[in-house]
């Protein structure tokens, strides 16, 4: 089955850039999006079809791809930016899947 | 307000089934895909199943293929998940999204424990 590789943890001092990426096979072809999840709360989309922020998202959040990874980009993160990170994809048969997601820790 | 309310959750004997539901309110649900999504408990994101506007297409992971079916009414702006042959994997909290720009919004989710 499709996978969507993430690393498990990253940690970033306030102030500072956080990198996620997501690597997949399937990724040149198909769009990703990104997840924001705080413990107790569903999750929201932080950044859709690869590189595009929802309103309401802070400027901070981006998205870029290049071949098999895509990433999502924290500048200047802030306190409230810690939780779990989950990119999104879908596969060659039109079945969606999720990345292993990333717990950010600002430290 | 775009809201979605899952509801249906519950405890359930291996085996058995559940039905669960999502009331969608605040858009026009038959313009839109929806999913359902599942969280088990300390674990990460697992897409279950979509269905397009219109019933028409439904699209399953492959773990829950034959056991599971999703289904809409859009009279009554609601998303279905007839869940059959449950099993303990399939103890998580499930919630509703739309598909549109992402999955956007999502429900605050129900829990179903598949336990004896």
């Amino acid at each position: 089955s499709y996978e969507l590789t993430q690393p498990p943890s990253v940690s970033v001092s306030p102030g500072q850039t956080a990198r996620i990426t997501c690597s997949g096979d399937a990724l040149p072809k198909q769009y990703a999006y990104w997840y924001q999840q705080k413990p107790g709360q569903a999750p929201v989309v932080v950044i859709y079809k690869d590189s595009e922020r929802p309103s309401g998202i802070p400027e901070r959040f981006s998205g870029s791809s290049s071949g098999t990874t895509v990433t999502l980009t924290i500048s200047g993160v802030q306190a409230e930016d810690e939780a779990d990170y989950y990119c999104q994809s879908a596969d060659s048969s039109g079945t969606y899947v999720f990345g292993t997601g990333t717990k950010v820790t600002v430290l | 307000e775009v809201q979605l309310v899952e509801s249906g959750g519950g405890l359930v004997q291996p085996g058995g089934s559940l039905r669960l539901s999502c009331a969608a309110s605040g858009f026009t649900f038959s313009n839109y895909w929806m999913s359902w999504v599942r969280q088990a408990p300390g674990k990460g994101l697992e897409w279950v199943a979509n269905i397009k506007q219109d019933g028409s297409e439904k699209y399953y992971v492959d773990s829950v293929k034959g056991r599971f079916t999703i289904s809409r009414d859009n009279a009554k702006n609601s998303l279905y998940l007839q869940m059959n042959s449950l099993r303990a994997e399939d103890t998580a909290v499930y919630y509703c999204a739309r598909d549109y720009e992402g999955l956007d919004p999502w429900g605050q989710g129900t829990l179903v424990t598949v336990s004896s």
